[in-house]
C-alpha cells in the first residue's frame, strides 16, 4: 500500500528558530515529491522534487529529496509567525497524489 | 484566468439527500481530482480523471460518483448523503504534459455538513 509519513505531527517554536520537517514515502511508480503549505484554506504549492540530492530553495524555505532512502526534508530558517500552517508532503506517482497527514507548525513571537 | 473554482463554499444536507459539488478549471488541465480532508486523516483521494471521458477511483470512492464530460468540469455527486461524509472537499487540477511542472492547483474547498 502506498503511504507517505510525516514527522513530527506537531511542532511549536519561537520566531527566529530553524525547523526541519520530515517526510518518508513508500510509493509504487514514484514520479515526484511535493510540499504544500496549508493555512485556513486550500493548500498552496511550495516545491516539487524529482531528483535526489538537489536542493530547492525559496527564500527561507528549502527542501531536498533522497530517493535511495525514500525521504525528503523541508527546512525553514528564521521562522516567522506567518510560517504557522500545516505543511503537507505529497508523493506523486503515475496517476495520483498520496498525501501525508501533515505537520502542524506553530510559530510564536 | 480564474484557476480552479468550486461551488458551493458551504452546504448543509440531511441524511439521504443528494447533491453535486461543482468543480471547474480554465487552465486546460488534463488531470482533475477530488479529495476530502478530515481532522487527523490528511487529504484522501476520492476520484480522479486523466482526461475527458476517463475517471477512476481513488482511496475512498464509496458513496461518491464523478463524470468528466468536458476538460473543464469535474462534478462530484453524493447520491445519498451520510453523516460520515461531513468533511471539507477540495478539487484540484494538474497539467500532465511530460517535463512540465506538476503543480497541483487546488480549489478553495467546499465545507459539507451532513445532519
Amino acid at each position: 500500500e502506498d503511504k507517505v509519513v510525516q514527522s513530527p505531527l506537531s511542532l511549536v517554536v519561537h520566531e527566529g528558530d530553524t525547523v526541519t520537517l520530515n517526510c518518508s514515502y513508500e510509493v509504487t511508480n514514484f514520479r515526484s515529491l511535493l510540499w504544500y503549505k496549508q493555512e485556513k484554506k486550500a493548500p498552496t504549492f511550495l516545491f516539487m522534487l524529482t531528483s535526489s540530492g538537489i536542493e530547492k530553495k525559496s527564500g527561507r524555505l528549502s527542501s531536498i529529496l533522497d530517493k535511495k532512502e525514500l525521504f525528503s526534508i523541508l527546512n525553514i530558517t528564521a521562522t516567522q509567525t506567518g510560517d504557522s500552517a500545516v505543511y503537507l508532503c505529497v508523493s506523486y506517482n503515475t496517476d495520483k497524489l498520496i498525501f501525508g497527514t501533515g505537520t502542524r507548525l506553530q510559530v510564536f513571537p | 484566468n480564474a484557476g480552479v473554482t468550486q461551488t458551493p463554499k458551504f452546504q448543509v444536507l440531511k441524511t439521504g439527500q443528494s447533491m453535486t459539488l461543482q468543480c471547474a478549471q480554465d487552465m486546460n488541465h488534463e488531470y482533475m481530482s477530488w479529495y476530502r480532508q478530515d481532522p487527523g486523516m490528511g487529504l484522501r483521494l476520492i476520484h480522479y480523471s486523466v482526461g475527458a471521458g476517463i475517471t477512476d477511483q481513488g482511496e475512498v470512492p464509496n458513496g461518491y460518483n464523478v463524470s468528466r464530460s468536458t476538460t473543464e468540469d469535474f462534478p462530484l455527486r453524493l447520491l445519498s448523503a451520510a453523516p460520515s461524509q461531513t468533511s471539507v472537499y477540495f478539487c484540484a487540477s494538474t497539467y500532465l504534459a511530460s517535463g512540465s511542472q506538476e503543480t497541483q492547483y487546488f480549489g478553495p474547498g467546499t465545507r459539507l455538513l451532513v445532519l
